[in-house]
């Protein structure tokens, strides 16, 4: 079954400080990984797209990993700023099927100062 | 380009009341969604439109039903509300072929239904 798991469920940061947050799939045949962004009251915004050949792909403070043998992949933010509050939400893609969208529940995380 | 607009952005029924949810994109994509976001829960398909013309069942379509209206607009109706579906709602679009295939999100219907 595609599954797209995130962990955690929420996190609390000081600003400034780093985060990492987790993303594990069973999707089959494997496409893409994307991390979208989502402030409160707002529609989720791509924030960065991991192809099966890449590894690492920065966007500014937010750097996405990918390892395509284990499944996994995170999303890290560096020196975190109270705009970084929001949810986090991992979708994965599968080569086949008419809806090959795979939605994780994401990741909220509170910047406090 | 406006992207994915819907309307309303609030709605307030009472059980067994009808709506339609509108929504409309001028980026030319062919496939356009709709789901729906429940704490906890993420965002989950109700339907989506591969392309013009067609429609399809998503992981919760009870209670609902769709329109493609033409290619730009893709219209989401609850025919007899209930409190199980309130929610927020958010319409998608996205292009089809290519490598990103990113979806484009709407700023979200919130509807509560009493």
């Amino acid at each position: 079954k595609n599954q797209v798991e995130q962990s955690p469920q929420s996190l609390i940061i000081l600003e400034g400080k780093n985060c990492t947050l987790q993303c594990n799939y069973t999707v089959s045949p494997f496409s893409n990984l994307r991390w979208y962004k989502q402030d409160t009251g707002r529609g989720p915004v791509s924030l960065t797209i991991m192809t099966f050949s890449e590894n690492t792909k920065s966007n500014g403070r937010y750097t996405a990993t990918l390892d395509a043998d284990t499944k996994q992949s995170s999303l890290h933010i560096t020196a975190s700023q109270l705009s970084d509050s929001a949810s986090y939400i991992c979708v994965v893609s599968a080569k086949t099927g008419a809806n090959n969208l795979f939605f994780g529940t994401g990741t909220r995380l509170t910047v406090i100062p | 380009n406006a992207g994915v607009t819907q309307t309303p952005k609030f709605q307030v029924l009472k059980t067994g009341q009808s709506m339609t949810l509108q929504c409309a994109q001028d980026m030319n994509h062919n496939s356009m969604y709709w789901y729906r976001q429940d704490p906890g829960m993420g965002l989950r398909l109700i339907y989506y439109s591969a392309s013009e013309g067609t429609t399809d069942k998503g992981e919760v379509p009870n209670g609902y039903n769709v329109s493609r209206l033409n290619k730009r607009e893709f219209s989401l109706r609850l025919e007899s509300a209930a409190p199980s579906q309130t929610s927020v709602y958010f319409c998608a679009s996205r292009p089809v072929g290519g490598a990103s295939n990113e979806q484009f999100f709407g700023p979200g219907t919130r509807l509560t239904v009493l």
